[in-house]
């Protein structure tokens, strides 16, 4: 148990529908990240939100969305995604600088 | 940040030591080498990071360079349960974005 939370934690998804994966932490963390690991490939850093303000988008599609509604809570808003976007989702959060960061478990995303 | 080069993978048995390293020869100054390992299909796990000095906690001890040009991350006594992924990282101190590469596949044999 990490104080990460990430729900769900398995999702399969047609092309054409919307959902949403939700990260939570109450570790007092600061920045809040996305990343995404696909079939024996390295993780690749999506987003980065620091105290609730995006400061980084690693050219990422904008049929994936993300919101910090506060310092707390991470979502990444899905729509029209295509079978390759099917991988794990990882959600971490840190106190930002030369500190630790701390992920969830994933999201294990198909889409059919 | 600067980049570090791992091997593709180790073997190790049960109960011996694991030494796994690291390559990071155009590290700065102000850059942190830091270790994290992925056990299959879950998040990535903070180890240990260290500066310059060697460092020793619960998990594993790092042994940098006086260079600190290479690292090696040492599991003292190694179990089943530590087959994983484990990935070097070199971070500035102003950073706060971890970018992983391919990392070391250590298998723990019994």
């Amino acid at each position: 148990e990490t104080g990460v939370t990430q729900t769900p934690r398995h999702l399969v998804m047609g092309m054409t529908n919307k959902k949403s994966l939700k990260c939570e932490q109450h570790l007092g963390h600061n920045a809040m990240y996305w990343y995404k690991q696909s079939a024996k490939k390295p993780l690749e850093l999506m987003f980065v939100y620091n105290f609730k303000e995006q400061t980084e988008n690693n050219s990422v599609p904008s049929r994936f969305s993300p919101e910090c509604p506060n310092s707390s809570h991470l979502f990444l808003h899905l729509h029209t995604l295509q079978p390759e976007d099917s991988a794990l989702y990882l959600c971490a959060s840190s106190l930002g600088g030369n500190t630790e960061a701390f992920f969830g478990q994933g999201t294990r995303l198909t889409v059919v | 940040d600067a980049k570090t080069t791992q091997p593709t993978s180790m073997d190790c048995a049960e109960g011996r030591a694991a030494n796994l390293p690291c390559n990071h020869s155009t590290i700065s100054g102000n850059e942190y080498v830091y270790w994290y390992r992925q056990i299959h299909s879950q998040g990535p796990q903070y180890i240990i990071h260290g500066l310059k000095n060697n460092e020793t906690n619960e998990m594993a001890s790092l042994i940098i360079t006086e260079d600190r040009k290479s690292s090696t991350l040492i599991l003292p006594h190694a179990t089943l349960r530590d087959t994983a992924v484990y990935y070097c990282i070199v971070l500035e101190t102003s950073g706060s974005r971890l970018t992983f590469g391919e990392g070391t596949q250590l298998t723990v044999n019994p």
